[in-house]
């Protein structure tokens, strides 16, 4: 079962605009990877962030982290229309390959 | 990182029938995996597919339903054994070179089962 929850499950937001996404998870984690998936295709990995890292920028993606409250946000700055996606937070556990996906945010960016 | 490439891209098959799909790497890589994702739905893992010995099922996978091989680093095959329409789904191969590494993925297979 996955051990992320998202919120929002959608997200509908105006070019230009910043948009934020949450991710929680249950257990003790390795790392944590943010994916985006375009209508139903293959998985773009956006970032990863290790448990000892607080936060992490990519170009306008900006990832925080919170292992004390098992949480994590991503951040999307001046949004575009390409950023229409859905979003997915991945964790693998402590001495664990595995990951564990979360139920995904749909973001639709409007032109 | 690396390029995974997954055929076939999308199917439609008949119920009964089975259907293999392949995952080629272009580098070697540690892990490789195999996913479903079910319409509108999350990422499900399916099994790891361990290199020269069998897979690694998680709870609700079957190998007589979801056949896997790895014959090498760079390739792995899922075969989706006597289809339904359940069977209907996105599913994704991926890769890592173990951990604290990204993992990657193909760009699916879309199946259809009629």
């Amino acid at each position: 079962s996955q051990q992320g929850e998202e919120d929002p499950q959608a997200l509908s937001i105006q070019e230009g605009e910043n948009a934020t996404m949450n991710c929680s998870y249950k257990t003790s984690i390795n790392n944590l990877q943010w994916y985006r998936q375009n209508s139903g295709r293959g998985l773009v990995h956006l970032i990863l962030i290790r448990s000892n890292e607080r936060e992490k920028h990519s170009g306008r993606l900006r990832v925080t982290l919170d292992t004390s409250k098992k949480s994590s946000s991503l951040l999307i700055t001046a949004s575009r229309a390409a950023d229409t996606a859905s979003y997915f937070c991945a964790t693998d556990g402590v001495n664990d390959y595995k990951l564990s996906f979360g139920a995904g945010t749909t973001v639709t960016v409007r032109a | 990182s690396a390029v995974i490439s997954q055929k076939p891209s999308r199917d439609i098959c008949q119920r009964g029938t089975s259907l293999t799909i392949q995952c080629q790497v272009d580098s070697q890589v540690t892990m490789m995996f195999w996913y479903r994702q079910q319409p509108g739905q999350s990422l499900t893992l399916i099994a790891t597919a361990n290199q020269g010995s069998e897979a690694t099922y998680e709870s609700g996978f079957v190998i007589d339903k979801f056949p896997i091989s790895r014959p090498n680093l760079t390739f792995s095959t899922l075969t989706v054994s006597n289809m339904s329409p359940e069977d209907s789904s996105i599913y994704l191969c991926s890769a890592d070179r173990g951990l604290n590494t990204e993992a990657f993925f193909g760009q699916g297979t879309r199946l259809t089962v009629v």
